[in-house]
């Protein structure tokens, strides 16, 4: 069974850069589109953006200045980099895998990422 | 970008009831609607893609409807695990979004 696990730092400040990887494993990590999006508190989700293992991407274009999503397939992980963080940032980010039917049916249980001064 | 919206966005049902939930999407998106589920502190789950189809595991109370901009999902029977929020999903286009969701109470 496909599992998730997401790591990286949870705490951080205004101006500087989100790092998150999200590790793959139990089932196949090509021919899926690996996809982040994220939860402010309190509010509904936002689809960040996706990539494949062929590093094809796409992305929010109202974060899409700011956001890099990379594949490493050789270790079966995906990571997320957001840059220039404000207040606005703050939300509980998940990693899923978006099936061949195009829902996303596989996700992590999610870190919580507060941006502070 | 296309905007989804739902109705109501709160409701308060007892089990046993009969729930449906509307989502609407700004523009005409054929069937690329799925449905998820999403308990309190909790990571969301798949319910229904492609508008009509249940994703393995999910008990056949669950059902959803709908093509081009109106669809529903509809719980027959409330069940005490069923009280959460549930959000639909557009992916007809980039970026895909998501409606608000709909909060399902316990009255």
């Amino acid at each position: 069974q496909v599992q998730l696990q997401q790591r990286g730092a949870g705490l951080l400040r205004p101006s500087e850069t989100l790092s998150l990887t999200c590790d793959v494993s139990g089932g196949p990590f090509n021919n899926y589109y690996w996809t982040w999006i994220r939860q402010a508190p309190g509010k509904g989700l936002e689809w960040i953006g996706e990539i494949n293992y062929r590093e094809a991407t796409h992305y929010n274009p109202s974060l899409n200045s700011r956001v890099t999503i990379s594949v490493d397939t050789s270790k079966n992980q995906f990571s997320l980099k957001l840059n220039s963080l404000t207040a606005a940032d703050t939300a509980v980010y998940y990693c899923a895998r978006r099936s061949m039917t195009y829902d996303m049916d596989v996700w992590d249980n999610g870190t919580t990422v507060t941006v502070s001064s | 970008d296309i905007q989804m919206t739902q109705s109501p966005s709160s409701l308060s049902a007892s089990v046993g009831d009969r729930v449906t939930i509307t989502c609407r999407a700004s523009d005409g998106i054929s069937g690329w609607v799925a449905w998820y589920q999403q308990k309190v502190n909790g990571a969301p789950r798949s319910l229904i893609y492609h508008s009509t189809t249940l994703q393995s595991g999910v008990p056949s109370r669950f059902s959803g409807s709908g093509f081009g901009t109106d669809f529903t999902l509809t719980i027959s029977s409330l069940q005490p695990e069923d009280f959460a929020t549930y959000y639909c999903q557009q992916y007809q286009s980039y970026p895909f979004t998501f409606g608000p969701g709909t909060k399902v109470e316990i009255k």
